[in-house]
């Protein structure tokens, strides 16, 4: 069965401070990898996906940035953090199917507060 | 444009009893699936159920199934015997063939209460 990793699980960090998250599947190969935002109280931004090894597609303009540097790993970063940066961080992974059923299944997620 | 729409902020419901959390959707894609998930207060996103727009049956997962009215464009969970770690968010989700991206609800917040 498939399995995703997320880490850290928590993370407070400085306004101005570098930042690395780091999502790993398991089980599964080529899959589609997707990192979301997601602000207290509030619904999911995608904030990038990505289809395959080095293609990464930003739905948003912001100070982070997302690599994909092996198959089944995903990593968001940024190099100086804002406090509006603070939020809750899900990555998910879907099988990549072109249809409608493509399902998305969601890490636990990191929960990053910026001070 | 994709839409989805959950009009309940917040529902409460007693401990057995059956609840529906309501969600409508926009579309002009006839082809599109429809999801739902649960996020408790832990944070992780639980995927419950899935609709394909052409399914002709409802969905059903154990004791979650989806009341699809396609004509409304609607797409309701209803979760029966209501347990109290059902006490969570829930969101409704859409993907269109033709839009490679899910489009995620605001969410509904359920309380069970004993």
């Amino acid at each position: 069965s498939q399995t995703i990793h997320q880490w850290p699980a928590t993370l407070v960090q400085p306004v101005g401070s570098p930042l690395s998250l780091e999502c790993t599947v398991e089980g599964t190969s080529n899959p589609n990898l997707y990192w979301y935002r997601q602000a207290a109280g509030r619904g999911l931004q995608l904030l990038f996906y990505s289809v395959g090894i080095g293609q990464i597609s930003s739905e948003v303009p912001q100070n982070l940035s997302a690599s994909r540097p092996q198959d089944r790993q995903f990593i968001l970063s940024s190099k100086k953090l804002l406090l509006s940066d603070s939020g809750f961080y899900l990555c998910a992974w879907s099988a990549g199917l072109a249809q409608s059923t493509d399902t998305q299944y969601f890490g636990p997620g990191t929960r990053l507060t910026v001070l | 444009a994709q839409k989805i729409t959950q009009t309940q902020p917040g529902m409460f419901v007693q401990e057995k009893e059956a609840v529906t959390l309501d969600c409508t959707y926009d579309t002009s894609d006839p082809s599109y699936g429809l999801f739902w998930y649960k996020q408790p207060s832990s944070g992780e996103m639980i995927f419950l159920i899935y609709q394909g727009s052409y399914d002709q049956q409802n969905a059903t997962e154990g004791r979650y199934s989806l009341n699809f009215q396609k004509a409304r464009k609607s797409a309701n969970l209803v979760i029966s015997a209501s347990q109290l770690g059902d006490s969570a968010m829930y969101f409704c989700a859409m993907r269109a063939t033709s839009y490679d991206k899910v489009i995620f609800g605001p969410g509904t917040s359920l309380s069970v209460i004993p």
